[in-house]
């Protein structure tokens, strides 16, 4: 089966632009996470979905950010005007349900901001 | 200011040896810490987990220990196999959230 899939793998942006990455969850699960990752660093929780409701946005940094799952599948985060400090690994994951502590990771789009 | 912290940034153990990972949290509202594995160019993979009501979990090679007075979580990896080498993420839940911190991370090298 088909994992979790995250479109485009790399980006290049020219700052004060507007990106939009996309993430595609494995097939029937419910639970729908964002996160950004630096060099060197873990993942950094960004927001958290359960089903279409975004139950939970507090790792978002700054209004820029923001994310929608309107039919409680595919994902999209918006990142606008974007800054060079933007720049970074951005991972979505997905888990069966909400009480499921197993995650599973897309490979992630690389975000650069020239 | 880092809440789950890996304090061994790499760890090189010999084919057949015992590879221990470690971390460090200081909150004491987590209630549910993970693995995950990381090979190059790829997501983090889950590896193994652990509720804050146990202190033991095992899964075939792999097991996690919790001490929650230390605020200590170790993975310990027995016989060490030159496919694990990776970087180790460990991770906690914030009790009552869907929020998972994560630290930052350890390679282990394998060496055959």
């Amino acid at each position: 089966g088909a994992g979790v899939s995250q479109s485009p793998r790399y980006k290049v942006t020219k700052r004060g632009q507007d990106v939009a990455l996309r993430c595609d969850p494995i097939s029937g699960h419910v639970s729908l996470y964002w996160y950004r990752q630096a060099l060197g660093q873990g993942p950094e929780f960004l927001t958290y979905f359960n089903y279409e409701a975004q139950q939970d946005k507090s790792g978002l940094p700054n209004d820029r950010f923001s994310a929608e799952r309107p039919e409680g599948s595919i994902s999209t985060l918006t990142i606008q005007r974007t800054e060079q400090r933007d720049s970074a690994m951005y991972r979505c994951a997905s888990s069966l349900a909400s009480n499921s502590y197993e995650q599973y990771f897309g490979p992630g789009t690389r975000l650069t901001v020239t | 200011d880092q809440q789950v912290k890996q304090n061994s940034p790499s760890l090189s153990v010999q084919e057949g040896r015992i590879s221990i990972l470690n971390c460090d949290y200081t909150n004491s509202m987590f209630d549910y810490f993970l693995w995950y594995k990381k090979y190059p160019a790829e997501g983090p993979t889950f590896l193994i987990s652990i509720s804050s009501i146990k202190d033991k979990n095992e899964d075939g090679r792999f097991t996690v220990f919790l001490n929650k007075s230390a605020k200590h979580l170790s993975l310990h990896i027995v016989p060490s196999q030159p496919g694990d080498s990776a970087v180790y993420f460990c991770a906690a839940k914030d009790s009552g959230t869907y929020k998972y911190i994560f630290g930052t991370g350890t390679r282990l090298k394998v060496l055959a």
